[in-house]
């Protein structure tokens, strides 16, 4: 049972254009969601996150809207670089488990042509 | 410089064979956690430990096993027992805070049958 699911397997989008990369959740105990980029070879990093009390959080570039109504988040990249290539993961946490113990979702590969 | 550290990076296992891979961190976290990824899966988790000498059970531990002697160290070993090892195995590690789920993700070591 997938609780964790990215629907997009991939995504290609021109540099300088917007990037959208959306996540859905079937489980309501689910109250933190992260996104973490990977790089081939390379373990995970982590990018950005929200807690369930936001609706949108920012950095840089880098935006996560969630939706607790239709149990749904997105990252957005704005402008989207080269450099974003890279297969980026959605992950929630249930409130009340331990930490670290993160469902993830099963990736979207990101591809930025210049 | 801090990191994790993830060995070897590409490890073959002949039937009937257990083999370990090896997870240090000088990131002076106290929990430590291994995941698995499958193509087309997102990161699974098999064992995690908060505390020296101390791990649990993940969503799918069976055939694999851990130890905690150290802070810094928390070897996996996939044992005979574990049917279908071929995958991709990330070791984690993150600080102790209420509110704070990142993880920071080793490497990884690509673990494939013979």
């Amino acid at each position: 049972d997938q609780q964790v699911k990215q629907n997009s397997p991939s995504l290609s989008v021109q540099e300088g254009r917007i990037s959208i990369l959306n996540c859905d959740y079937t489980n309501s105990m689910f109250d933190y969601f992260l996104w973490y980029k990977k790089y081939p070879a390379e373990g995970p990093t982590f990018l950005i996150s929200i807690s369930s009390i936001k609706d949108k959080n920012e950095d840089g570039r880098f935006t996560v809207f969630l939706n607790k109504s239709a149990k749904h988040l997105s990252l957005h990249i704005v402008p989207s670089q080269p450099g974003d290539s890279a297969v980026y993961f959605c992950a929630a946490k249930a409130g009340g488990t331990s930490y670290g113990k993160l469902t993830f979702g099963q990736g979207t590969i990101l591809t930025v042509h210049p | 410089d801090g990191g994790i550290t993830q060995s070897p990076k590409y490890l073959f296992r002949k039937e009937g064979q257990n083999v370990t891979l090896s997870c240090e961190q000088n990131l002076n976290h106290d929990a430590m956690y291994w995941y698995r990824q499958d193509p087309g899966q997102g990161l699974r988790l098999i064992y995690y430990s908060q505390i020296v000498n101390d791990f649990q059970k993940g969503d799918i531990a069976e055939g694999y096993s851990v130890s905690r002697e150290k802070k810094e160290s928390f070897p996996l070993t996939v044992t005979s027992a574990q049917k279908n090892p071929t995958a991709f195995y990330l070791c984690a590690s993150s600080v102790e805070q209420a509110t704070n789920e990142k993880l920071f993700f080793g490497s990884g070591t690509q673990l494939s049958v013979l």
